[in-house]
């Protein structure tokens, strides 16, 4: 149980183009996801708080008008990377936690890998 | 605000040879610990946790972490090393209203296996 799948997991765009990264929990749902940000050989870093129903909560730092999040459904989560700039380029990864199962742990997806030329 | 270091950013260590990874630290309370390892190009993939309780905690593929409250230090080890634990391992802590799930993570140690 606890799966948490990420699609695309290899996604490569052009510049100025818009790119959507979806994350599902396949057999839980999941009332929050984080969205995670991985630039090469360096660690993960929380972008935002993803909440069912409700604005997500973005990072200090993190622009909330580029990196667009919805939370439409308790199963998925969708991450906009709007107007894509070779900057952008990193790996995602999200995860998926089930509050109403007491304090466990949330369950990552595979990571996308966004390259932007 | 919690944060997390690890002080080796690279180790190498012989096939066979034992193994210790470490990771403090920084959070008033005690937190949720989590040992992650990714391999070049993949997901994570959970080692181990602690929650609370026995503060020797075993987990998958042989490694075994130790809560030390004293030290604020959860440190990963491994009796005898295997080729194929050549990753990236990464510590975690999550704590605040959002406990186990929202994680900081350390800035990860590279292992390399010598043959």
């Amino acid at each position: 149980g606890a799966v948490v799948s990420q699609h695309p997991s290899r996604v490569i765009c052009k510049s100025g183009t818009s790119v959507k990264i979806e994350c599902r929990s396949l057999d839980f749902q999941a009332t929050t996801m984080f969205w995670y940000r991985q630039f090469p050989k360096q660690s993960l870093m929380l972008m935002a708080t993803s909440n069912e129903g409700s604005k997500a909560t973005y990072e200090q730092g993190v622009e909330k008008d580029k990196f667009l999040i919805n939370h439409a459904s308790l199963t998925l989560s969708t991450l906009t990377v709007t107007s894509a700039h070779p900057e952008d380029s990193s790996f995602y990864i999200c995860s998926a936690s089930q509050p109403r199962q007491g304090n466990t742990e949330a369950f990552f997806g595979q990571g996308t890998r966004l390259t932007v030329v | 605000a919690q944060s997390v270091t690890q002080p080796d950013i690279h180790i190498t260590v012989s096939e066979g040879a034992s193994l210790e990874l470490r990771c403090n630290y920084s959070y008033g309370a005690t937190p949720y610990l989590f040992w992650y390892v990714q391999s070049p190009g993949q997901g994570l993939q959970l080692l181990l946790k602690y929650f609370s309780g026995d503060t020797l905690v075993q987990g998958i593929k042989g490694f075994e972490a130790e809560f030390k409250r004293s030290q604020s230090s959860f440190n990963l080890r491994k009796p005898s090393v295997h080729w194929s634990d050549a990753a990236e391992y990464f510590c975690a802590v999550g704590a605040g209203s959002q406990g186990a799930q929202k994680l900081v993570f350390g800035q990860g140690t590279r292992l390399t296996i010598n043959p």
